[in-house]
């Protein structure tokens, strides 16, 4: 099956301070990825949609330079979030769709969870 | 933006009873698909419907799509312990762009 490997799977960091979050498709390759993000108990918010080669895409309320989005290659796509907060404290997901193949449904990564201290 | 809404927000059965999960939504939609999340975890696809499609199962697992009623349904049969996780459903857009919009979910405990 299709593998999206997500890194760090966790991570502290002070606040004030960017922090970087890779998302990789490991088998296929990926035009698009998707960034989410899940506060405790809640569900997924779409945050953006990460274009290979192009601009992302923000959903509304989504601040594009807070969050960083780069998409440099089929294969990989990362997200900064950059001068962090507390309340920027999350579980961060990200999905991708395979490029070939017909697939409809999109996989994700195992997520990473953010601690703003 | 939240797509609409899970009912019922929790349930909690007994190992053996079936547990039945409702999803509704407001767009259009190419697809509905449902996810199992086990706490702080990833997502894992459960299963896809098509919006041409009425009913579909994947072993102990059986959806059902109503696009007049804009709402979906998730079976799963026979519980396990196991099947004690979050369960999202998740609409993909007309356009079939890839992007999905999730509901709120519904946590699900399955008592040994």
């Amino acid at each position: 099956g299709a593998v999206v490997s997500q890194h760090p799977s966790w991570v502290i960091c002070k606040s004030g301070t960017s922090v970087k979050i890779e998302c990789r498709s490991l088998d296929f390759q990926a035009t698009t990825m998707f960034w989410y993000r899940q506060f405790p108990k809640q569900s997924l918010m779409l945050m953006a949609t990460s274009n290979e080669g192009s601009k992302a895409t923000y959903e509304q309320g989504v601040e594009k330079d807070k969050f960083l989005i780069n998409h440099a290659s089929l294969t990989l796509s990362t997200l900064t979030v950059t001068s962090a907060h507390p309340e920027d404290s999350s579980f961060y997901i990200c999905s991708a769709r395979p490029l070939t193949g017909g697939r409809t449904e999109a996989f994700f990564g195992q997520g990473t969870r953010l601690t703003v201290v | 933006s939240q797509q609409g809404e899970e009912d019922p927000q929790a349930l909690s059965i007994q190992e053996g009873e079936n547990a039945t999960m409702n999803c509704s939504y407001k767009t259009s939609i190419n697809n509905l698909q449902w996810y199992r999340q086990n706490s702080g975890r990833g997502l894992v696809h459960l299963i896809l419907i098509r919006s041409n499609e009425r009913e579909k199962h994947s072993g102990r697992l059986r959806v059902t799509l109503d696009t007049s009623k804009k709402s979906s349904s998730l079976l799963i049969t026979a519980s396990r312990a196991a099947d004690t996780a979050s369960y999202f459903c998740a609409t993909g857009l007309s356009g079939n762009t890839g992007k999905l919009i999730f509901g709120q979910g519904t946590t699900l405990q399955v008592k040994p």
